[in-house]
C-alpha cells in the first residue's frame, strides 16, 4: 500500500477552513483514499473516502486531483471540538469483498484555537 | 444500534502475567481487525479476521499474542506472558462487507500497562 505523508500539526482558529493536504505518490489503481479523526482517548472514527475528483459529505469534503497523487480533506468553519488527530490512509478492496487493512500514519495534530 | 465495545477499558499487569482483551463488534459485521498504539508510536495493525477466519495476521508481534474468534462473533487478544513493550493501547475494529470498503468502526481501546 502507498505510503501517506502529512503535515505533523496545523492550527486553525474556530470559524475558519481548514484544508489537511496528504500526499500519496505510490498510489496504484486499485486503491482509494480515506481519512479518519481522532479525538484523545478514543478510537478513530471515518470521516470520508474517495477515489478521485471530489467527495463531500456533512462533515467534510475531500478533493482528489486527476493524478490521484494527493488528496486535500477540507473541513468546513472549524470549532474547538474539530481539535484531533486527522489520518489520511490508502486502502485497497480485495476480490470477494474482504477489506484490507488499515495502514495509519502519524496523522495531522490539528489544534483549533477560539 | 450499539457500537464496537472493548473491555476492560484499562489493565494494569505485572510483566509475566496473562491478559486477555475482548472485543465484541457490531452485530452483523464479519470483519474484526485488531491494532494497537505503544507509547509515541503509529497506530499498528495486528490482524485481520473474516468470521472466525484468520484473514491475516502478518501484524502480529510474537507468538506471545494470541487471538480468536470462535464463533465468528466477539473475539478475544490474549498476551502471555506479558512484556513491558506491550504497552499501549488496543483497538478493535469491525466493518461489514458491501459497505465502504475503508469504513472501519473502532472501538475506544483497552489500555495496557505492563509494569
Amino acid at each position: 500500500l502507498a505510503k501517506t505523508t502529512q503535515p505533523i500539526s496545523m492550527d486553525s482558529y474556530e470559524g475558519q477552513e481548514v484544508n489537511i493536504t496528504c500526499s500519496h505518490n505510490n498510489i496504484a489503481t486499485n486503491d482509494y483514499i480515506t481519512w479518519y479523526q481522532q479525538f484523545p482517548s478514543q478510537g478513530p472514527r471515518f470521516i470520508i473516502q474517495g477515489y478521485k475528483t471530489k467527495v463531500t459529505n456533512e462533515v467534510a469534503s475531500l478533493f482528489i486531483p486527476a493524478d490521484r497523487k494527493s488528496s486535500t480533506l477540507s473541513l468546513p468553519r472549524v470549532s474547538l471540538s474539530d481539535t484531533a488527530v486527522y489520518y489520511c490512509l490508502v486502502g485497497r478492496r480485495l476480490g470477494g469483498g474482504a477489506t484490507n487493512k488499515l495502514i495509519f500514519g502519524t496523522g495531522t495534530l490539528l489544534a483549533v484555537q477560539p | 444500534e450499539a457500537g464496537v465495545t472493548q473491555f476492560p477499558s484499562h489493565s494494569v499487569i505485572e510483566k509475566g502475567q496473562t491478559v486477555t482483551l475482548r472485543c465484541d463488534p457490531i452485530s452483523g459485521h464479519d470483519n474484526l481487525y485488531w491494532y494497537r498504539r505503544v507509547m509515541g508510536k503509529e497506530i499498528k495493525f495486528l490482524l485481520h479476521f473474516v468470521k472466525e477466519s484468520k484473514q491475516d495476521e502478518s501484524g502480529m508481534p510474537n507468538n506471545r499474542f494470541l487471538a480468536e474468534r470462535t464463533g465468528g462473533t466477539y473475539s478475544t487478544l490474549k498476551v502471555q506472558p506479558a512484556e513491558l513493550e506491550d504497552s499501549g493501547v488496543y483497538f478493535c475494529a469491525s466493518s461489514q462487507d458491501g459497505g465502504i470498503p475503508g469504513e472501519l468502526f473502532f472501538g475506544e481501546g483497552s489500555r495496557l500497562t505492563v509494569l
